[in-house]
């Protein structure tokens, strides 16, 4: 079945880096693009940045800008979320989610990794 | 703050009806179609619920609905179902400078 399987829970300090892994199977990976979406304890959804599995291209969130960096693995048919000078702020789930049309960059979210818990702490 | 507004919280009994507004703007909700909903039950990943404004993909039930009407899109959840008590989000594409996706802040449903 189509699924994506995310890496496990991470704990880091202030100013450290994390990278995030999100394993797609079930259907064509480079056929559909990828977004990361996260979501603070509490709080709403919040939309990070799109890649292209097929071509690697990528586009961030202005506010994630010289932060992120997303990249893929055709290989292994793997999308990862990079995230440097971590911050308390960063504290959240961090999602994996597939754009449920072949080939379209924006539309909706029909597949969902099953999220990747950050903490950010001293 | 989020780029669309929901209500914080909405609530029903069984069997009635209710409806959740997402208003945004004519650069996302207005202008494009590419509006869509997610149900999100506590500690697991957003589920779509409706996609283009008013698409249900397979398996959600029929009792969901959306629409939209100038710069608001709605969802409306017929014959409310103890499970459907959850958090909602609506989502549309933009043509505002990045983020190109936003959300709505998210309403808490409330099966009374």
């Amino acid at each position: 079945q189509v699924q994506l399987v995310q890496s496990g829970a991470e704990v880091k300090k202030p100013g450290a880096s994390v990278k995030v892994s999100c394993k797609a199977s079930g259907y064509t990976f480079t056929s559909y693009y990828m977004h990361w979406v996260r979501q603070a304890p509490g709080q709403g959804l919040e939309w990070m940045g799109i890649i292209n599995p097929s071509g690697g291209s990528t586009s961030y969130a202005q506010k994630f800008q010289g932060r992120v960096t997303m990249t893929r693995d055709t290989s292994t048919s793997t999308v990862y979320m990079e995230l440097s000078s971590l911050r308390s702020e960063d504290t959240a789930v961090y999602y994996c989610a597939r754009v449920g049309r072949r080939e379209v960059e924006y539309d909706a979210f029909d597949i969902w990794g099953q999220g990747t818990m950050v903490t950010v702490s001293s | 703050q989020s780029a669309l507004t929901q209500p914080a919280s909405v609530s029903g009994s069984p069997g009635q009806s209710i409806t959740i507004s997402c208003t945004g703007t004519s650069s996302d909700v207005g202008g494009y179609n590419y509006v869509s909903w997610y149900q999100q039950h506590p500690g697991k990943a957003p589920k779509l619920m409706i996609y283009e404004v008013s698409n249900r993909p397979s398996g959600v039930s029929n009792r969901f609905s959306g629409s939209k009407s100038g710069n608001t899109a709605s969802l409306t959840i017929s014959g409310l179902q103890a499970e459907d008590e959850a958090d909602y989000y609506c989502s549309s594409y933009t043509s505002s400078s990045t983020p190109n996706v936003v959300f709505g802040g998210g309403t808490k449903l409330t099966v009374l």
